[in-house]
């Protein structure tokens, strides 16, 4: 069973710092990773995904992967309380195209 | 464009009660998914249909669920009988044509939340 682990939380940080989210995955051959944002009662939708060894940025948002580790993460630049939400992390399971997410964390940002 | 659609928001039954859902993807996406969010967990993989051909049915609890997409288009999701431990939110996502990263972005409808009694 191909499995994705995340820190439950909740993590809390004050309005303005870096949020800084982890996510493990166990498939070698996993190829694409996927952030998904999820507010209380809605539906996950997509904010960052990357494919490469590296970072990649998109606004307040940076996503870092390093397959060799096999661990991707979400850094939150200058959080805000409307960033408060459960972060999904999703990873591709080789062959099907099929996501597997990681159980989430919540993230609580105060004002 | 319109987004995924689903349907019933909200549906509470009886243990041993049947249900169904529906889902509608967006206009053009060949590829369907249900998956189950129980509370405090990520979403779990039910089955995943390439147009009207089923990919990955393997999490699926096939002696009591079971899904369609005839025309591949849209699709329903029944259970029957339902235990208690189906209490959960059912989400209907979509994703586009082809190959590559393109492919493998969801798009998730609004959800079912189900509660069994």
């Amino acid at each position: 069973q191909k499995e994705v682990e995340q820190n439950s939380g909740p993590l809390s940080v004050p309005e303005g710092a870096i949020a800084s989210l982890n996510c493990t995955y166990s498939d070698r051959v996993s190829q694409s990773f996927f952030w998904y944002r999820q507010y209380s009662g809605k539906s996950p939708e997509l904010i960052m995904s990357i494919y490469s060894n590296g970072d990649k940025e998109d606004g307040r948002f940076t996503a870092q992967l390093n397959k060799a580790s096999q661990y991707v993460s979400l850094l939150i630049r200058d959080s805000q309380p409307s960033d408060s939400a459960t972060y999904l992390c999703a990873v591709n399971n080789s062959g099907y195209s099929t996501l597997t997410f990681g159980k989430g964390t919540m993230l609580l940002v105060s004002p | 464009e319109a987004g995924v659609a689903q349907s019933p928001r909200y549906k509470i039954i009886e243990k041993r009660q049947s249900v169904a859902f529906w889902c509608n993807p967006i206009s053009g996406h060949a590829t369907l998914y249900w998956y189950q969010q129980i509370l405090g967990q990520g979403p779990k993989l039910l089955i995943q249909f390439q147009n009207n051909g089923v990919v990955d049915d393997s999490q699926l609890p096939k002696d009591r669920f079971s899904a369609e997409r005839l025309k591949g288009v849209d699709s329903t999701l029944k259970i029957q009988p339902a235990k208690l431990e189906d209490s959960a939110v059912y989400l209907c996502a979509s994703s586009g044509r082809g190959r590559g990263p393109s492919y493998e972005k969801l798009f998730f409808g609004s959800g079912t939340q189900l509660s069994v009694l």
